[in-house]
């Protein structure tokens, strides 16, 4: 098994610019994650999801869009980067909440 | 808001030395998770406790959980130059995914 697959592993934006963020697993788990990492201030919930087709909103959820469509993948896009948006981004995935969630290896953004 | 918040924020110790870290949280849980996290790395699961479980033990790793003051500790024994990582811990409250504090970065001098 792959695991949790995460790419680009790195990006440079401009500002306003758009882009997808790709994560995608392979272990047939249900629950999906998207956090970001800022130097301090440990990892902030941004979207989440309990399987195909069901995505809430997590603690900074704007200026971020998801979707899911299938239970492999968990695409997270950027709408109009703003430099407050530059950090490192990771994507988890878990079989079910009574299990530890397994990471990707993260995707750091820099908006300029 | 964080719902985790770890003490101290960083610990520096000898090889060989235990190393303990705390977590305390605000609200009701259905478990606890402690994960590692190597620089520049992606989070590492280490043991989960739930809520109804006040101790756990998973190698030269012991967990407990006090629901009552909304706390958790992680020790290390035995430390090793290579357990040198930040580590988080996280809630699980059954309204969203994990909520994670801000870490403990710890440093084992060899």
């Amino acid at each position: 098994n792959a695991g949790v697959t995460q790419t680009p592993k790195f990006q440079v934006l401009k500002t306003g610019q758009s882009m997808t963020l790709q994560c995608a697993q392979d272990m047939n788990h249900e629950y999906m994650s998207w956090y970001r990492q800022d130097p301090g201030m440990g990892l902030r919930l941004i979207h989440y999801s309990v399987g195909a087709g069901i995505t809430d909103q997590g603690e900074v959820p704007n200026g971020y869009n998801v979707s899911r469509s299938t239970t492999e993948d968990f695409p997270l896009r950027l709408l109009s980067a703003a430099p407050s948006q530059t950090s490192v981004y990771f994507c988890a995935s878990s079989r079910d909440r009574v299990y530890g969630y397994t990471f990707g290896s993260g995707t750091r953004l820099t908006v300029v | 808001s964080q719902q985790g918040e770890e003490d101290p924020q960083a610990l520096s110790i000898q090889e060989g030395e235990n190393a303990t870290m705390n977590c305390s949280y605000k609200t009701s849980i259905n478990n606890l998770q402690w994960y590692r996290q190597n620089s520049g790395r992606g989070l590492v699961h280490l043991i989960l406790i739930r809520s109804n479980e006040r101790e756990k033990h998973s190698g030269r790793l012991r967990v407990t959980l006090d629901t009552s003051k909304k706390s958790s500790s992680l020790l290390i024994t035995a430390s090793r130059a290579a357990d040198t990582a930040s580590y988080f811990c996280a809630t699980d409250t059954g309204r969203r995914a994990l909520t994670f504090g801000s870490g403990t970065r710890l440093q084992v001098q060899p």
